[in-house]
């Protein structure tokens, strides 16, 4: 069991270019989290998905921030147009089910906008 | 308004002491406390989970407790050990039937020297 695997680990981009984070959760679970620490910061919630659903979104960012969880292969986060904000470290974590259950977490991706 | 505070912020301990990482909550509806490990460049490693109806919880020389009528929660941490230096996240879900919100602490800080 590999574990929850983020990639890539870090991730350099332009201004205004688009950044996708991949999140390839446990085996057997269906559940995946996001969560963004900034730095100096706690972690804060994102966006919780199933298999091609979005069950709550409430912590993304109004624009640019998007995420999908398909049928087949990974969880996908992805920015478009990326400020110097953006930069952060953005962490997965995946769970077999919605309630009782530790979420494991991937080692996250580091982003930075240069 | 929903929050979770820990204290203290920080936290030097000579290697072998005990200690004690404190956390307040105001979210509700209460679903569950977690308290989490997380190394520095690294994600967080859970370490307890707990539902209402339960008082102390063990993971080795890990023992959290949590008073559900005063809304806190305490991480108390037997024979400090160099490799417990990192931070610890207190995180509160709540019940919403509506989605997964997780309210996170912005963690203690904890360095022990030998």
């Amino acid at each position: 069991n590999a574990g929850v695997m983020q990639n890539p680990r870090h991730l350099v981009r332009r201004r205004g270019q688009e950044a996708r984070l991949r999140c390839s959760p446990m085996k057997g679970h269906s559940h995946v989290y996001w969560y963004r620490q900034l730095p100096e910061e706690g972690l804060k919630f994102m966006v919780y998905l199933q298999k091609e659903n979005i069950i709550d979104e409430s912590g993304m960012p109004k624009e640019r921030f998007s995420a999908e969880f398909p049928k087949e292969g990974p969880s996908i986060l992805r920015i478009q147009q990326v400020v110097r904000g953006d930069s952060a470290a953005y962490f997965c974590a995946s769970s077999p089910s919605r309630t009782g259950s530790l979420e494991t977490f991937g080692s996250g991706t580091r982003l930075t906008v240069v | 308004k929903n929050q979770v505070e820990q204290s203290p912020q920080s936290l030097i301990i000579l290697e072998g002491k005990n200690c004690t990482l404190q956390c307040n909550y105001t979210v509700s509806p209460f679903s569950n406390l977690r308290w989490y490990k997380q190394d520095t460049g690294r994600g967080p490693v859970s370490l307890t989970i707990m539902t209402f109806s339960e008082n102390t919880k063990s993971n080795g020389r890990y023992t959290a407790t949590l008073d559900a009528d005063t809304k806190q929660s305490s991480l108390h941490i037997t024979a400090s050990q160099l490799s417990d230096s990192a931070s610890y996240i207190c995180v509160v879900k709540t019940g919403s039937n509506t989605g997964n919100q997780f309210y996170f602490g912005t963690g203690t800080s904890l360095t022990v020297i030998p």
